[in-house]
């Protein structure tokens, strides 16, 4: 079983849609939790850390359920330039060691 | 948020020799990390480079095939040794990233390398 799961999608949606990601960790000792940005063939770029309590930026909500070890991504109101691929991070095991778990990563693709 | 150099940014490389990728940080950092991101596929820790100290390698890469060297505070190289056309990747380097109170880690923008 892969530390980090998520649904490699893609995810086709229309412009203006809303959109979740979804992702599991198998690690309970995992610490710190992010969701990056990939574009095609560029590097990672962090979108956003997750908190237990939830946080929202702008359009995107991120949301971390310890006890399910489940972390989501919800995008409102898709835009073209959403479209990229969007990776599931935690740190592996406990503290802030810089060790990150990728997810294989969730393609979206939002179309006009 | 740190800004990091990486080059190259892309080589083409023949079997049997070897490349070496820089990292530059604006800042000073404890950590820096490397990784590998194979086509079509997610990044993978290689190594993690403290100044001072040898790096410490994860299950499945070893120092003979990518030696690291970390002489300062900003600054860490990672060497493909030995190419072979499986080590065809993209390599980037990461540090821990704290600017303006938020908390992650930044990337490089990633050495493509091919294997001929």
């Amino acid at each position: 079983r892969k530390e980090v799961e998520q649904d490699p999608g893609p995810f086709n949606v229309p412009e203006g849609a809303t959109v979740a990601f979804n992702c599991t960790y198998s690690n309970s000792a995992s610490q710190s939790f992010f969701w990056y940005r990939q574009d095609c063939r560029k590097e990672p770029k962090l979108l956003m850390s997750v908190y237990s309590s939830g946080n929202e930026d702008g359009r995107f909500t991120a949301q971390l359920n310890r006890a399910s070890q489940y972390i989501s991504l919800l995008i409102r109101d898709s835009k073209l330039s959403d479209s990229a691929t969007y990776l599931c991070v935690v740190t592996h095991g406990s503290g802030n060691t810089g060790k990150l778990i990728f997810g294989q990563g969730t393609t979206l693709q939002v179309k006009p | 948020s740190a800004v990091i150099s990486q080059k190259p940014s892309r080589d083409i490389c023949q079997r049997g020799t070897s490349l070496t990728i820089q990292c530059q940080v604006d800042s000073q950092v404890t950590m820096m990390f490397w990784y590998r991101q194979q086509p079509g596929q997610s990044l993978t820790l290689i190594a993690t480079a403290n100044q001072g100290s040898e790096a410490t390698y994860e299950s499945g890469f070893v120092i003979d095939k990518f030696p690291i060297s970390r002489p300062n505070l900003t600054f860490s190289t990672l060497t493909v040794s030995n190419m072979s056309p499986e080590d065809s990747s993209i390599y980037l380097c990461s540090v821990e990233d704290r600017a303006g109170g938020g908390y992650g880690y930044t990337f490089g923008s990633g050495t493509r390398l091919t294997v001929v």
